[in-house]
């Protein structure tokens, strides 16, 4: 069965202090990760999607990696517009999304 | 705004009424999906429609029946359902079955 764990649950940060969101995963025949951002009472918004180790994508203050077994997302001088929770998904051999728990950030000023 | 429309987004209803969910796309995507999300738990899988066709029921009760009219449109009819079922009620959709979804905002569906 396909599982996804998300580590930490919560994470505050001070402006401009970076830091990495871990999202640990066992799936059988990967066919890719996907980064959402979900900000509250919101639907998911869609931010990366990365296919095999070694892959890295950019997107403004975020950057996604991926091993073999995990995948971070580095959040470099975040912003307070930043917070939200971020959810990490797997596709393995079927059309199913499987989703870890999210972790929650909250960026202060 | 996200490019996936759901109406309405809020909803009530008592446990012995016939409701719908309304969810429209027109990027052309060809796969569409029911999710139910409780509060602060991640989204879970209900229905996939594959080029208009379901493809995967997650073992969802009756009382949730999910109907795809055409490429660009997904309903969700409600009856009798539980005060367990009140949730936000998420569809999505991508241009295949393995590609990036992309989420509209829900429904808030409240159950007295």
């Amino acid at each position: 069965e396909d599982q996804v764990t998300q580590s930490p649950e919560a994470l505050r940060l001070q402006e401009g202090e970076s830091s990495s969101l871990n999202c640990s995963y066992t799936v059988s025949g990967l066919r890719g990760l996907f980064w959402y951002r979900q900000d509250p009472g919101k639907g998911p918004e869609f931010l990366f999607t990365l296919y095999s180790a070694g892959e890295e994508k950019e997107k403004e203050r975020l950057k996604a990696t991926l091993t073999k077994k995990e995948s971070f997302l580095h959040i470099t001088a975040p912003k307070p517009e930043d917070s939200a929770t971020y959810l990490c998904a797997v596709q393995g051999g079927s059309e199913k999304l499987v989703f870890g728990k999210g972790t929650k950030l909250t960026v202060n000023p | 705004d996200t490019e996936v429309t759901q109406t309405p987004k809020h909803l009530v209803m008592g446990m012995t009424n016939k409701k719908s969910l309304k969810c429209e796309q027109h990027m052309g995507h060809r796969a569409m999906y029911w999710y139910k999300q409780k509060a602060k738990k991640p989204p879970e899988l209900m229905f996939v429609y594959s080029y208009e066709k379901l493809s995967i029921n997650e073992s969802v009760p009756s009382r949730f029946s999910p109907e795809c009219p055409n490429s660009s449109l997904l309903n969700l009819h409600l009856h009798a359902l539980q005060p367990e079922d009140s949730a936000l009620y998420l569809c999505a959709s991508s241009q295949d079955p393995l590609s990036p979804q992309h989420f509209g905002d829900g429904t808030r569906l409240s159950i007295l």
